[in-house]
């Protein structure tokens, strides 16, 4: 079946920092592929999304690409700040009627 | 224009006793999902209603049902509650069902606790 496997968290960085948070997925059709966040005491909010191979989606300096031959969708941030910890979510949608397939989630912690 | 409301946002149930949660989407919206959040399993998706019917269902037993109202809002129900069934329950409302790339809006969800 389809599934998305994320690294495991927690990851914590000192502000400023250089955020790689791995993604890898297996999909019997054509993904969509999503990155959502979650902050403490909240539900989650889509934070990017790529709909296509080699397509980019990037917010609030946050960018991941959509890679069909390594089949990954990696979240990258170039400096990250104390105000970006959460709980970071990988997630895909086949075409037609199935849900969204999430990853665990990796927690992240920015310390100043 | 509002979110997604979840009511309640915590409950204490014992075992044995039933439950139902409920949740608002946003205005216009006709599709509603349920995922259930836990430390070791993380989202899991329980079921989608659409339109009043259910489109999807996931791997969850029969205590597990929903329902959709003709207004969108929807209520999740869980009988003979186990200690496992402790978890975070998240509403996410679609304007449509079944668009691939369409953003789906979260509750704040409700934190569910069987003692």
């Amino acid at each position: 079946g389809d599934s998305v496997t994320q690294m495991e968290g927690p990851v914590t960085l000192s502000e400023e920092a250089f955020l790689t948070i791995n993604c890898t997925y297996t999909a019997t059709g054509y993904p969509s592929l999503f990155w959502y966040v979650q902050y403490p005491g909240e539900g989650l909010q889509l934070l990017l999304k790529a709909t296509k191979a080699d397509d980019k989606g990037s917010n609030k300096g946050f960018e991941a690409t959509y890679r069909k031959e390594t089949t990954s969708f990696h979240l990258e941030k170039g400096s990250v700040q104390v105000s970006d910890s959460a709980v970071y979510f990988c997630a895909l949608r086949i075409v037609g009627n199935t849900p969204l397939v999430f990853g665990k989630g990796t927690r992240l912690s920015v310390i100043a | 224009k509002a979110g997604v409301t979840q009511t309640p946002r915590y409950l204490i149930k014992t075992r044995g006793q039933q439950v139902t949660l409920s949740c608002s989407p946003i205005s216009g919206h006709r599709s509603v999902s349920w995922y259930q959040q836990t430390p070791g399993q993380g989202l899991q998706f329980l079921f989608e209603y659409f339109s009043e019917t259910q489109r999807n269902k996931g791997n969850f037993p029969g205590r597990f049902s929903g329902r959709q109202f003709s207004n969108s809002r929807s209520e999740m129900n869980v009988s003979t509650l186990e200690l496992g069934d402790s978890a975070l329950y998240l509403c996410a409302s679609l304007p449509m069902a079944g668009e691939v790339n369409t953003e789906a809006f979260f509750g704040q969800g409700t934190r569910l606790t069987v003692v």
